[in-house]
């Protein structure tokens, strides 16, 4: 059964940089094919995707927010870890983590965490 | 960047048929999936690969993809199917993009 859970800081102040740590259970990230992603939605707007990483640790962000975001894996933990620069206000949102693979993208999703930037 | 559009909303009537679309420029060429957001639950993958549905997904629920439009089709509709759905392809310079989504309403 395959299960993700992201963690992190429900509230970040402007100009911070947001940690969070998707904890995974059911699959590995070391196999062929596999991978973890990262999918945002501000509030009642839609689905935003930020990054991807593979099996081979290889790299995939979105153009838009390329800049800021960084993601790593601890095989070892069966954990993913998205980093965001410069947090604002507009990226207030609920971040949701999702297991994929080439042929059936983000076939299973954590239960997201909402973290509101404000001062 | 690549865009996906859909239609912000859809009405149906119980038992009848939804149609759900999604536009992309040469989506046909691109593998869609959809997915299901019900309030405050995380998204549901319903289709993917265009038209294959994971393991306990109704067979009320079908895909189907052709030139620059994708299309979700429910059909028999339940009031348990209102919600949001978002198509999702890959694109090799954008990435995984995602459509607007669609609010389906049951009426």
């Amino acid at each position: 059964q395959i299960t993700l859970k992201e963690s992190g800081p429900t509230l970040v102040k402007p100009t911070q940089t947001l940690t969070l740590t998707c904890t995974f259970s059911g699959f590995s990230l070391s196999t062929s094919g596999v991978s973890v992603g990262w999918i945002r939605q501000p509030p009642g707007k839609a689905l935003e995707w930020l990054a991807l990483i593979y099996w081979d640790d290889d790299k995939r962000y979105s153009p838009s927010l390329k800049s800021r975001l960084t993601i790593t894996k601890d095989t070892s933990k069966n954990q993913v870890v998205l980093t965001m620069t410069n947090m604002d206000p507009v990226d207030t949102a609920t971040y949701y983590c999702a297991h994929h693979t080439a042929m059936v993208p983000f076939d299973y999703w954590g239960q997201g965490t909402l973290v509101t930037v404000s001062s | 960047s690549y865009e996906l559009t859909q239609p912000p909303s859809v009405s149906v009537s119980p038992g009848q048929t939804a149609s759900i679309t999604c536009s992309g420029d040469e989506l046909g060429d691109k593998y869609v999936c959809w997915y299901q957001q019900k309030p405050g639950q995380s998204p549901e993958l319903v289709i993917y690969q265009d038209s294959k549905r994971p393991s306990g997904i109704p067979e009320r629920f079908s895909g189907s993809s052709s030139g620059n439009t994708a299309t979700l089709t429910i059909s028999g509709t339940q009031a348990v199917d209102e919600g949001d759905y978002y198509c999702q392809a890959w694109d090799s310079n954008t990435g995984e993009v995602f459509g607007g989504g669609t609010k389906v309403t049951v009426l």
